[in-house]
């Protein structure tokens, strides 16, 4: 199985900031890597995907980076309504591997 | 309008069945791979069962935790996909959400329903 480490867990910053997660698979995933937001009491919504593609109606300041094994997620002038767990997900190969979420909160 | 409601989640007995459906609406069901995904309580996500889509015949793939207790199905006239969990245990006890998975991955998930597996 392809292991997803993440990092930060946890994260504080404050609003306008810049963040950044990361994400790494323990073999290469060839960009088949995205990103989600998970809310308080919500289902999770794609953020990005094949590693730096925007999903449909989400902010540009929202952007993702990387190859081989190595990814991360850049938030430019975070926002309130940013406060939420991201995780980071495989899907070059079943079974298909989550991070372990970084909880995103503001100062 | 894409829409994933998920329901038939509850309480019950280790050892126990429980079914859950996810209802489909908004697309071409057949045309896209269906999945599951569970979160137990203050958990990351951990995905645990896949049906690819008509063009590859249906097939099924699932995860070591589930395989041989969980069977995911589909109602392709219903637009309805199916999660047959047998021999509960409670460390099955999550949020069970049903997502669309393309290119883009999981673009759309379901509200999600609670299983809490308790004696």
């Amino acid at each position: 199985d392809i292991r997803m480490t993440q990092s930060p867990a946890s994260l504080s910053a404050s609003l306008g900031e810049t963040v950044n997660i990361e994400c790494l698979a323990s073999e290469d995933i060839y960009s088949d890597l995205a990103w989600y937001q998970q809310k308080p009491g919500k289902s999770p919504q794609l953020l990005i995907y094949n590693a730096n593609s925007l999903q449909n109606g989400v902010p540009s300041r929202f952007s993702g980076s990387g190859s081989g094994t190595q990814y991360s997620l850049k938030i430019n002038s975070l926002q309130s309504e940013d406060v939420a767990t991201y995780f980071c997900q495989q899907y070059n190969n079943y079974p298909l591997t989550f991070g372990s979420g970084t909880k995103l909160e503001i100062k | 309008e894409v829409k994933l409601v998920e329901y038939g989640g509850g309480l019950v007995q280790p050892g126990a069945s429980l079914r859950l459906s996810c209802e489909a609406s908004g697309f071409t069901f057949s045309d896209f791979y269906m999945e599951w995904i569970r979160q137990a309580p203050g958990k990351g996500l951990e995905w645990i069962a896949a049906s690819r889509n008509k063009a590859n015949d249906y097939s099924t793939v699932y995860s070591a935790s589930v395989k041989d207790r969980f069977t995911i199905s589909r109602d392709t006239y219903k637009s309805i996909l199916y999660l047959q969990m047998n021999t509960l245990k409670p460390e099955d006890t999550a949020i069970y959400y049903c997502a669309r998975a393309s290119i883009p991955p999981f673009d759309y998930w379901g509200q999600g329903v609670m299983v809490t597996v308790s004696s």
